[in-house]
C-alpha cells in the first residue's frame, strides 16, 4: 500500500541550529514533491517544490533535497530562529493531486 | 489579499444538519481543490475541479457530500446530513497547471464541528 512517513517524533532544537526533517514514501512514483509549512488553526503554506530530476534546491535558509532512488527527502531549516516553530508537511505529487505525510512539528528554542 | 479564501473560518452544527462552504480561489487559476485534515494528520483530498469540470473524487467522499464550480470560479462543498466524524478542517486549494507541474496554494480553511 502507499504510505508517506515524516519524523514520528517533534523535533525541538536550539536556536541557530539545524533541523533536519525526512520524509520516506513507498509505492509512489512522484514527478515532484513539496513541502508546506502549518501553524495551528490556519491552511499550509507553500514552501518548496523539488522536480523528481532534481538533487536539492535551496530558498533562503531552507534547503531540500530528493532522493528517488532511496524515496526520500530531506528537509533542513538552518540557522533557525523561534518563528520558525510550525508543523512541516511533505506532499507528494499523486496525478495532479497532493498525498501528504502528517507532518513533524518544529520547536525552536531561543 | 489576492489569496483563496474560504468562509464560514468556523461552523458548529448539530448532527443531522446540512452545511455549506464556500472558496473562492487565486483568480487566474484554473484547478480548485478540497481537501479534509483531522488533528494530527496531514490533508486528505477529497476532490477536485478543472475549470467548472469535476474530474475526481476519492473514495472518502461519500454520497453526503457534493461539490459546485459553477462557471469555474468559487467552489462549494455540501456536506448532507452531518455526523459527528466529520469533524476536521476542510482546506480549499487553487492551482495553475504549467506542465505537469504544479504548486497548490491553500486558503485558511473551515473548521467544522458536529455536535
Amino acid at each position: 500500500s502507499q504510505k508517506i512517513e515524516q519524523n514520528s517524533e517533534a523535533l525541538n532544537i536550539q536556536e541557530g541550529k539545524t533541523a533536519t526533517l525526512t520524509c520516506n514514501y513507498t509505492n509512489y512514483s512522484p514527478a515532484y514533491l513539496q513541502w508546506y509549512r502549518q501553524d495551528p488553526g490556519r491552511g499550509p503554506v507553500f514552501l518548496l517544490l523539488i522536480r523528481e530530476n532534481e538533487k536539492e534546491k535551496r530558498k533562503e535558509r531552507l534547503k531540500v533535497t530528493f532522493d528517488t532512488t532511496l524515496k526520500q527527502s530531506l528537509f533542513h531549516i538552518t540557522a533557525s530562529q523561534p518563528a520558525d516553530s510550525a508543523t512541516y508537511l511533505c506532499a507528494l505529487d499523486n496525478d495532479y493531486k497532493l498525498s501528504f505525510g502528517a507532518g513533524t512539528t518544529v520547536t525552536v528554542r531561543a | 489579499d489576492t489569496g483563496v479564501s474560504q468562509d464560514p473560518r468556523h461552523k458548529i452544527t448539530k448532527r443531522g444538519q446540512n452545511v455549506t462552504f464556500r472558496c473562492d480561489p487565486i483568480s487566474e487559476h484554473n484547478r480548485l481543490y478540497w481537501y479534509r485534515q483531522t488533528l494530527g494528520q496531514g490533508p486528505e483530498f477529497l476532490t477536485y475541479f478543472q475549470n467548472e469540470a469535476q474530474l475526481e473524487k476519492s473514495r472518502l467522499l461519500s454520497d453526503r457530500f457534493s461539490a459546485e464550480r459553477p462557471k469555474g470560479s468559487f467552489s462549494t462543498l455540501e456536506i448532507q446530513r452531518t455526523e459527528q466524524g466529520d469533524s476536521a478542517m476542510y482546506l480549499c486549494a487553487s492551482s495553475l497547471v504549467q506542465g505537469h507541474q504544479e504548486t497548490q496554494y491553500f486558503g485558511p480553511g473551515t473548521r467544522l464541528l458536529v455536535l
